[in-house]
């Protein structure tokens, strides 16, 4: 079985400063990693996935992510927010099944910037 | 490419009427998934498809819900009869060649009175 949990319901950060969404999970196997964002009213988009190779992975609108398999972490980050960055944010775990793989998603982050 | 299309959008309904959501994905795609997401359970599968063939319906709730997917191109999930429980945002996913990766519907938000 896999899990995930997200640290913070709500995180708040002004314009420019760092984000940092936390995201640990439980796998029994080698999981795939991703992180998804939720504008309001909108469908999931994929921000970025880890599969294999290279720990640390960029995405789209400058976030980054890091696998770190010793403490079972996939924590996203942003050096600078912007005020368009608000919306929530889901990770995600699935296994690493060839035939179709189910994602188990944390319970979100809800990001607020302020100017 | 048009993406996943869902509809309707939106869905207003009585308790015990029965609701159609309707899913088109991605040309190409073999796999196709519905999640349901409250604010109570946050985002659970209900139920995916490798080339229409439903493989896991474990996350169905109950009898009254019920999906099918008679062609590469098209998929329904209907609740019959509805209750205000079932009030929540309904997606649709699929997935191809990337097979970890699922591209969302925009969702169906439905409210059941």
């Amino acid at each position: 079985a896999q899990s995930v949990t997200q640290l913070g319901s709500h995180v708040s950060v002004s314009e420019g400063a760092l984000v940092l969404l936390r995201c640990n999970y439980s796998s029994s196997v080698p999981p795939y990693l991703f992180w998804y964002v939720q504008y309001p009213n909108q469908g999931l988009q994929l921000l970025l996935k880890y599969t294999t190779g290279a720990t640390l992975v960029k995405g789209i609108n400058g976030f980054e992510a890091e696998f770190k398999k010793s403490e079972t972490s996939f924590h996203l980050t942003k050096p600078s927010a912007h005020m368009s960055d608000a919306a929530e944010y889901f990770c995600a775990v699935s296994g690493r099944k060839a035939a179709g793989n189910k994602l188990t998603f944390g319970g979100g982050t809800r990001v607020l910037v302020k100017p | 490419d048009a993406g996943v299309i869902q509809s309707p959008r939106h869905e207003v309904t009585e308790m015990g009427q029965e609701v159609t959501l309707r899913c088109k994905p991605i040309s190409g795609h073999d796999y196709l998934f519905w999640y349901r997401q409250t604010m109570m359970r946050g985002l659970e599968l209900l139920i995916y498809f490798n080339n229409n063939v439903p493989i896991d319906d474990s996350g169905m709730p109950e009898d009254r819900f019920s999906a099918k997917m008679p062609n590469a191109s098209f998929s329904t999930l209907k609740i019959q009869p509805s209750e205000p429980r079932d009030s929540a945002v309904y997606f649709c996913a699929s997935s191809g060649l990337s097979r970890e990766t699922q591209y969302f519907g925009p969702g169906t938000r439905l409210l059941v009175l």
